[in-house]
């Protein structure tokens, strides 16, 4: 089993590009997560979704967009990339009350 | 709305020393909780998960405990290595129909040769 897996490792972007973070479980959870590390922040949820087919904001939504294509993907979108955007994305998934695993993150700097 | 507190944010103690790392909650209608490790770089790595219904997890030179009823779980860290050093994050999941994960802070730990 690969776990959670994250692509790319690394991305630097331009203020104004738009850039998808792809995320893949293949432990067969339910749920799934997106979050953000920045410093002296800790994590911070931006979306999740419980189940196939639903997708619900978490604590810092804006500028963001979410897919959950299928039980094993979900897809985290930057429309128009700011600054203030860059950060470490993590991408996570659990079974019900079980173990949440992370991915290994997302670098990603925006000029 | 639950708030996960860990205190200190940081910690340098000398390798051999049993540590005892804290982790409050201010909701104690929960699922579980959870300790994580972080490596510098790394994503986060499960250490422990507590079920509401109990009181204790082990495994090896790590042992967690959890009292629901005063908001508090600790992580207690047996002969500590240099290897462990990293930073520790504790979280909850409530009750009450949240998908959630509520996470602290967490606490760097260094420890020296």
């Amino acid at each position: 089993n690969a776990g959670v897996t994250q692509t790319p490792k690394f991305q630097v972007l331009k203020t104004g590009q738009s850039m998808t973070l792809q995320c893949a479980q293949d432990m067969n959870h339910n749920s799934m997560y997106w979050y953000r590390q920045d410093p002296g922040m800790g994590l911070r949820l931006i979306y999740y979704s419980a189940s196939e087919g639903t997708t619900d904001k978490g604590e810092v939504p804006n500028g963001y967009n979410v897919s959950r294509l299928n039980k094993r993907e979900f897809s985290l979108r930057l429309e128009s990339a700011a600054p203030s955007q860059t950060s470490v994305y993590f991408c996570a998934s659990r079974r019900w009350s079980d173990t949440q695993y992370f991915g290994p993150g997302t670098r990603l700097t925006v000029l | 709305k639950q708030e996960v507190t860990q205190i200190p944010a940081a910690l340098s103690v000398p390798e051999g020393e049993n540590l005892v790392l804290n982790c409050s909650f201010t909701d104690s209608a929960i699922y579980n909780l959870q300790w994580f490790r972080q490596d510098p770089g790394k994503g986060l790595t499960s250490l422990l998960l507590i079920q509401s219904s109990q009181r204790e997890q082990t495994s090896g030179r790590l042992n967690a405990s959890l009292d629901k009823s005063s908001g508090r779980s600790t992580l207690y860290i047996a002969a500590s290595q240099p290897g462990d050093s990293a930073t520790y994050l504790c979280a909850v999941l409530s009750q009450g129909g949240s998908e959630k994960l509520v996470f602290g802070k967490g606490m760097k730990l260094t420890v020296n040769p």
